[in-house]
């Protein structure tokens, strides 16, 4: 079955520092993939996306996530954070019409 | 996009009791989904939930405790019957464009006592 792997429970950076969080999923076939955010007390957005195409994917913020295919792999990364990065972060996979989530990390960014 | 609505937002219920909860969605899609997020964890799928047929379960969760409904394109419910502490929890509903992305309720932040 797909999983999805999050190295990172929990982050705490300093504002202005350089951020990437680690995903990695298992599933042989077709992939979408997806990173998600929830800020503190709200729901669940998207932050980006890949489903095919150029691997680096920019997203909303700032934020932007490689594919690498032959790592299974779609780390999240930021070059400068701030203090309102602070959220839980989710990596996601859609594999056979489902979305899978990753047991997410939590960010914290110190001002 | 997809706007989708989730009613009731929180409830704190009795053990032993159920509570249904409703998803309404703008527009008409062919798969929803319901996840549970319990306190600290991911987003765990319960199951899916097309219309005209009976929703798929994945592993660890039964029909018999989580019923589900999904009597047209733009609607759902969840049921937690018989409910214990243990199913406090956030139980979110989402729709799937295949090939977009998830869109998620603002979800049902369930308390059992």
């Amino acid at each position: 079955a797909q999983s999805v792997s999050q190295h990172n429970h929990h982050v705490i950076l300093s504002e202005a520092a350089s951020l990437e969080l680690g995903c990695n999923y298992s599933y042989g076939g077709t992939v979408n993939l997806f990173w998600y955010v929830q800020y503190p007390g709200q729901h669940l957005q998207l932050l980006l996306k890949y489903f095919s195409g150029d691997p680096l994917v920019k997203g909303i913020k700032g934020f932007e996530a490689e594919f690498i295919k032959s790592k299974f792999s779609f780390n999240l990364r930021k070059p400068s954070v701030q203090w309102s990065d602070t959220a839980e972060y989710f990596c996601a996979v859609n594999a056979n019409d489902k979305i899978i989530f990753g047991k997410g990390t939590r960010l914290h960014i110190l001002p | 996009s997809a706007v989708i609505s989730q009613k009731p937002s929180r409830d704190i219920c009795q053990r032993g009791t159920s509570l249904t909860i409703q998803c309404q969605v703008d527009s008409q899609v062919t798969m929803m989904f319901w996840y549970r997020q319990q306190p600290g964890q991911s987003l765990t799928l319960i199951a899916t939930a097309n219309q005209g047929s009976e929703a798929t379960y994945e592993s660890g969760f039964v029909i018999d405790k989580f019923p589900i409904s999904r009597p047209n394109l733009t609607f759902s419910t969840l049921t937690v019957s018989n409910m214990s502490p243990e199913d406090s929890s956030i139980y979110l509903c989402s729709v799937d464009r295949v090939a977009t992305e998830a869109f998620f309720g603002q979800g049902t932040r369930l308390t059992v006592v």
